[in-house]
Formats: C-alpha cells, sequence, structure tokens
C-alpha cells in the first residue's frame, strides 16, 4: 500500500531531552515536508526537501531539524525540546511539483512536559 | 468592485443542498493551489487541484474556482452527504519555491442529516 508513514504515533518527553520523529515513504516521491498543526494556527510547514541532500526552511524551522540521506526518509529532529513544540506534528511526500499535492502521513502527537 | 466569497471558520449544511468553502490567499507569485479535506485524527487528503492557467476545475461532485484578480478560490460540493463532514484546507505553491505550500484557515464543514 502507498503511504506516508510516521513513528512514533504518541509520545510524551520532557523538556530538553533529544528525540526523533522518523518519517518513511513508500511511494519514491521527490518531495517530502514536516508540518505541525496547532489549533487556531492551522498547518505550518517546517522544513521541506525536494531531493535527496536538500532541505529547506518552511515557516517554522526554529528548534527544528531534518536530514534527507536517502529518498525515503526525512526524520525530524527535536535537538532540545521546549513544552512550546508540544503539537500534532505530519509528514508528507509529493512526486514533483504540481502533481497531487502532498500525500500525508497519519500524524505524531507529541507532548513536551 | 467584484464581491468574493468570505472565508467562513465553520459551515453547517443540510444533507443534500451544495456546499462553498472559500479561501483568500496571499501571494501574488502562486501558481498551484490544493484543496484538503482534514478527518478527524487523520492527515489531511487530497481532493482536488488547479493550476493559475485554470479557472474552474471539476472533479467528483467537487469543483474548485479560481479567481486570480482577488486572489480568491472556492470548493463547491455538490449534493453534500454526511460523510463529507470534515475540516477543508486550501493551500498554495509557487513554482520557484517548489517544495513550499502555505495552508489557509481551514473551514470545518458540518453536513446535517
Amino acid at each position: 500500500e502507498a503511504q506516508v508513514t510516521q513513528n512514533p504515533r504518541y509520545l510524551i518527553t520532557v523538556t530538553g531531552k533529544k528525540l526523533t520523529v522518523t518519517c518513511s515513504q513508500n511511494m519514491n516521491h521527490e518531495y517530502m515536508s514536516w508540518y505541525r498543526q496547532d489549533p487556531g494556527l492551522g498547518l505550518r510547514q517546517i522544513y521541506y526537501s525536494m531531493n535527496v541532500e536538500v532541505t529547506d526552511k518552511g515557516d517554522v524551522p526554529e528548534g527544528y531539524k531534518v536530514s534527507r540521506k536517502e529518498k525515503r526518509n526525512f526524520p525530524l529532529i527535536l535537538e532540545s525540546p521546549s513544552p512550546n513544540q508540544t503539537s500534532l506534528y505530519f509528514c508528507a511526500s509529493s512526486p514533483r511539483y504540481g502533481d497531487y499535492g502532498y500525500t500525508f502521513g497519519s500524524g505524531t502527537r507529541l507532548t513536551v512536559v | 468592485g467584484e464581491s468574493v466569497g468570505l472565508h467562513l471558520p465553520t459551515l453547517s449544511v443540510q444533507e443534500g443542498d451544495n456546499s462553498i468553502i472559500n479561501c483568500a490567499y496571499s501571494n501574488s507569485a502562486s501558481d498551484y493551489f490544493i484543496w484538503y479535506k482534514q478527518e478527524s485524527g487523520k492527515g489531511p487528503q487530497f481532493i482536488i487541484d488547479i493550476r493559475s492557467n485554470m479557472d474552474k476545475r471539476q472533479g467528483q461532485r467537487v469543483t474548485v474556482l479560481l479567481n486570480k484578480t482577488v486572489k480568491h478560490l472556492s470548493l463547491q460540493i455538490a449534493a453534500t452527504q454526511p460523510g463529507d463532514s470534515a475540516v477543508y484546507f486550501c493551500a498554495e505553491s509557487s513554482n520557484t519555491n517548489a517544495g513550499k505550500s502555505t495552508f489557509g484557515d481551514g473551514t470545518t464543514l458540518t453536513v446535517k442529516p
């Protein structure tokens, strides 16, 4: 089944403890992206990648890192999580520009205490 | 001047009626637009897209209209069904920064039986 897989689905962590949310797609898509969704603020793009080893900042990149070492994987790294990073995170992938937009994963609900 | 539909955060319609969801976009350079549907507990799902060289595009029970003059996008759902109840988002992109996709404020559609 063609899909974007994120792990974990739920995560509770403490302030300052480094974490990684993994994302993998099996559709051979060129583009990948991370979004966060917060009540009243909608979906905001954190980082995106249009190719292996190519990443760009979205609208809210502060406090996050990403890497694209392989086409299928695009992990999101929080080096020192803070409570304001408590959010619902979505990974997404797209085959190319102008083609069916992004396919989204099921989301990761992160709570930082 | 030309009037366009207002963006409403919520919309309630009767089953069988037609729904119109509006979206204003901000970037004059945007040339690709997508409507997504997000059901509770899931990631956004592609509904229909349109490029800036078109004014209208039709899918199954859905139609997207694009007015570039006033930077307005609308999604029309014909014969709305209970399964259409969800949050609907528009998103805009530009081929000058192809991986970046900015979401608008969502509209929660509730279909009453």
